[in-house]
């Protein structure tokens, strides 16, 4: 089946640092990709979608300019946490899709940031 | 290697009872998570186990064999609304989601 992975798994950082997470489809291009984060047992949640050489679509709530989301290529985002904070520790995980809504989203491993 | 498999596609009658299995061999066990995914939206958590046993949530129960690396989820009193993608997912001993590709349910009237 299809695979996504990320990168890193986990990450420390220093409050005021910015974090870089890939995230990478290994056997399909993925035309969109999109960022969770995820509370403990909770839903994940959905911070933005991004499309192949275009920008992302932010959900509401979450600050384009602090999650910074490229998109380069058909196998490849990045999720860049800028000057992070302690409440930006979570588990971020990626997901991609190849074809349109009806597809399959494959979901990533998750990268566990923690920022002291 | 880490591998979870879970149907691919089930088909149930409204009212009725569907279980959807998912079994999985993974480098260390740290819970098993189970979703509800509408096409188009982000996956809803329904449960988590990390004990053997059931645990009920009103229409929805999730079972976990930790021996035979085995959960399912029940699904009870089908609604046409419970149409959608069912996907399980492992922590591993590193804490990461080792996810399964998902079982697409489609209820009939």
């Amino acid at each position: 089946g299809a695979v996504v992975s990320q990168h890193p798994s986990w990450v420390i950082c220093k409050s005021g640092t910015s974090v870089k997470i890939e995230c990478r489809s290994l056997d399909f291009q993925a035309t969109t990709m999109f960022w969770y984060r995820q509370f403990p047992k909770q839903s994940l949640m959905l911070m933005a979608t991004s499309n192949e050489g275009s920008k992302a679509t932010y959900e509401q709530g979450v600050e384009k300019d602090k999650f910074l989301i490229n998109h380069a290529s058909l196998t490849l985002s990045t999720l860049t946490v800028t000057s992070a904070h302690p409440e930006d520790s979570s588990f971020y995980i990626c997901s991609a899709r190849e074809g349109d809504v009806t597809d399959t989203q494959y979901f990533g491993p998750g990268t566990r940031l923690t920022v002291l | 290697g880490q591998n979870i498999d879970q149907p691919t596609e089930m088909t149930a009658t409204e009212g009725a009872i569907v279980q959807i299995n998912c079994t999985y061999q993974t480098s260390g066990f740290n819970g098993l998570f189970w979703y509800q995914q509408h096409a188009g939206e982000a996956p809803t958590f329904l449960s988590y186990n990390v004990l053997d046993g059931l645990e009920e949530k009103g229409r929805f129960s999730s079972f976990l064999s930790r021996s035979k690396g085995y959960s399912y989820l029940l699904l009870k009193e089908l609604q046409m609304k419970d149409s959608a993608s069912y996907p399980c997912a492992v922590m591993d001993s590193n804490y990461q989601l080792i996810w399964g590709a998902g079982t697409k349910l489609i209820i009939k009237p």
